[in-house]
Order: C-alpha cells, then sequence, then structure tokens
C-alpha cells in the first residue's frame, strides 16, 4: 500500500547530541511537511516543503534544519537537542492544497 | 493568523450516546476544512474535507458539517472502537499554505 513510513518509531538521544529522523513516502506527492506535536497539543508546522521550494516557519528554532535529497526522502535534523524538544514528530504528504496524509510519527525522548 | 478552536477538550460517552464535536475557525479566505483522527501514539488519520458552507461528509457512523464559521462533527450511536482524539484543520486560500491545526477533543466512548 502506498504510505507514509517514517523511522525510527522510538528515538531516545542525549542531551546535546544530534540527532536526524526520516520520512520516506510511495504516494509521489510533491509537498511534505513536519510538523511538531507535545502531549494534548495541536500538531506545529516546522517546515514543509514543495518539491525542492523550502518553506520555514518564523518560529521554527535555529536548532531545526531540514533536508530533501528527492521526491520519495525527507530528513528532520535536530542539532542539539534540548528537554524541550522532546515531542512526537509527525511527517505528512500531500499533493498541492489538499488533504495531507501522516506517517505513524517518532516520538522523541531527551535524556 | 489562522486560528482553530475545538471544543469540549475532552467527551466521555456511553455506548449509543449521540453527541457533537465543534470547530470553530478563523481564516481570511478557507480553501478547505479537514477532519483528523488520532489514536495514541500516532499520526493523525485522514477522514474528511469540506470545502464550502453546507457540506456534508459521511463515514460510517461520523458526518462532518461546514458552516462560515464553524464545522461539526456528528457522532451517531458511538462504540468504543470510536474513543480517539479527534483534530480538526483548515487550510487558507492564497498562494501555498499548510495546514493549521486545533488542539483536538479527546473522546472516551464507554461500554
Amino acid at each position: 500500500d502506498a504510505m507514509v513510513i517514517q523511522n525510527p518509531r522510538y528515538q531516545v538521544t542525549q542531551f546535546g547530541k544530534p540527532v536526524t529522523l526520516s520520512c520516506s513516502q510511495t504516494l509521489n506527492h510533491n509537498v511534505m511537511y513536519w510538523y511538531q506535536q507535545k502531549s494534548s497539543q495541536a500538531p506545529k508546522l516546522l517546515f514543509h516543503y514543495y518539491d525542492k521550494d523550502f518553506n520555514n516557519e518564523a518560529d521554527t528554532p535555529d536548532n531545526f534544519q531540514s533536508r530533501r535529497p528527492n521526491t520519495s526522502f525527507c530528513f528532520l535534523d535536530i542539532r542539539s537537542p534540548g528537554l524541550g524538544d522532546a515531542a512526537m514528530y509527525l511527517c505528512a504528504t500531500s499533493r498541492i492544497n489538499t488533504e495531507a496524509f501522516f506517517g505513524q510519527g517518532t516520538r522523541l525522548t531527551v535524556v | 493568523e489562522d486560528q482553530v478552536t475545538q471544543s469540549p477538550e475532552a467527551l466521555r460517552l456511553q455506548e449509543g450516546e449521540s453527541s457533537s464535536l465543534n470547530c470553530s475557525y478563523t481564516v481570511s479566505g478557507l480553501r478547505g476544512l479537514f477532519w483528523y483522527r488520532q489514536d495514541p501514539g500516532k499520526g493523525p488519520e485522514f477522514l474528511f474535507t469540506l470545502y464550502s458552507a453546507g457540506e456534508e461528509k459521511e463515514k460510517e457512523r461520523l458526518k462532518a458539517t461546514l458552516t462560515k464559521k464553524e464545522s461539526f462533527l456528528h457522532i451517531t450511536a458511538p462504540k468504543p472502537e470510536d474513543s480517539a482524539t479527534y483534530l480538526c484543520a483548515v487550510q487558507a486560500l492564497g498562494g501555498r499554505r499548510a495546514l493549521t491545526f486545533g488542539s483536538g477533543t479527546r473522546l472516551q466512548v464507554q461500554p
């Protein structure tokens, strides 16, 4: 089945140690998103790509970066994770201006 | 700035007890309103897209409706497997816009 796959499902990292989360899709959608979701809160958009066109939200910390080497893959890099970065990270894809389809998320724990 | 407010924050129903969830939104111009279901520890699952006031969509025990200021998700004769968090999101008109989410309604259906 076509889908959005995130790896790993659970990630434990040390305070300040760089970490990379990955997302792949078989839907051939040209838009990919990264959202951060903390407990009982709304998913918060970090950035999104329209094809290779990168769009960064104004309040996304510099500590967060992203790469999209091709249509199918997208990565979220956290350069120096802090305790406040512990959250569920959600990757989603869509065609332009249509509903988004989400992966199962990566739960990040910072120790 | 686009805003989405969902109420109630939490709702507990008995099996078979119908109810409605509310999503109020403020957006400069609405391209679409989306409903998602999210189970604990998982990514949101797409349910419906609504585009214009008066539109309705149905799926099993769920029916979504839209006015110019709010949307309702009606749950008819719910079952315990309907227990989840229901998220509402809006997408504004104008260029390439991502989804803005509300914080959701946590629904618990007791047998």
